[in-house]
């Protein structure tokens, strides 16, 4: 079973664009979830989607939103880049039936200049 | 958030044993996870703690006690392959995870 994908891998943006980052879960998994890592302040929630729904959201401002299509691949999108934003942004998806393992992809590393 | 917290650091010898601790809000808690984490690549899953007890795998056992916030992660016969930061999450009622901020784990020979 072919894992969690995201792409693109490495990105490098300017300030004040916007950025869209792909993630493909497991099959089968219908949960994925957005995490953002950067030294300073370790891993971070995003928002989980399930079934094209977000059912849960952390704490970071309206310029970070997500979306998930029916064949469970979601998207986030950051608007109005700033330097602050570049990070490891990592997505993991989860199976049905309660389980809650996560299945991390190999992220997409962001840099703002 | 939901204070998790667990050591920065930690170094050890080969062969020899280290314990990592991480205590979390007991409030609304489900379960403990721990994941490893190599630098540059992405988290990886060790173990989940639903009860209390502990859970071995091979050279990794895991430790929870819900009532006092509390999880440990053992790391035995150490090896060099395993210098990583391993990382305590907790999942509570709504389902996502709140992470600690990492425990980077240094073997040396």
């Amino acid at each position: 079973k072919a894992g969690v994908t995201q792409t693109p891998r490495y990105l490098i943006k300017t300030r004040g664009q916007q950025v869209t980052l792909s993630c493909s879960p497991i099959s089968g998994h219908r949960s994925v979830s957005w995490y953002q890592q950067t030294p300073g302040q370790g891993l971070q929630f995003l928002f989980e989607y399930f079934s094209e729904t977000q059912r849960n959201k952390g704490n970071f401002p309206g310029r970070f939103s997500g979306r998930q299509f029916s064949n469970s691949r979601s998207e986030m999108n950051v608007s109005t880049l700033e330097l602050g934003d570049s990070a490891l942004y990592l997505c993991a998806s989860r199976g049905a039936g309660g389980s809650y393992e996560q299945y991390f992809g190999p992220g997409t590393r962001l840099t703002v200049t | 958030g939901q204070n998790i917290d667990q050591p920065t650091e930690m170094t050890a010898t080969e062969g020899a044993i280290v314990q990592i601790n991480c205590t979390y809000q007991t409030s609304g808690f489900n379960g403990l996870f721990w994941y490893q984490q190599h630098a540059g690549e992405a988290p990886t899953f060790l173990s989940y703690n639903v009860l209390d007890g502990l859970e071995e795998k091979g050279r990794f056992s895991s430790f929870l006690s819900r009532s006092k916030g509390y999880s440990y992660l053992l790391l035995k016969e150490l090896q060099m392959k395993d210098s990583a930061s391993y990382l305590c999450a907790a999942s509570f009622n709504d389902y996502k995870l709140s992470f600690g901020a990492g425990t980077t784990v240094t073997v040396r020979a």
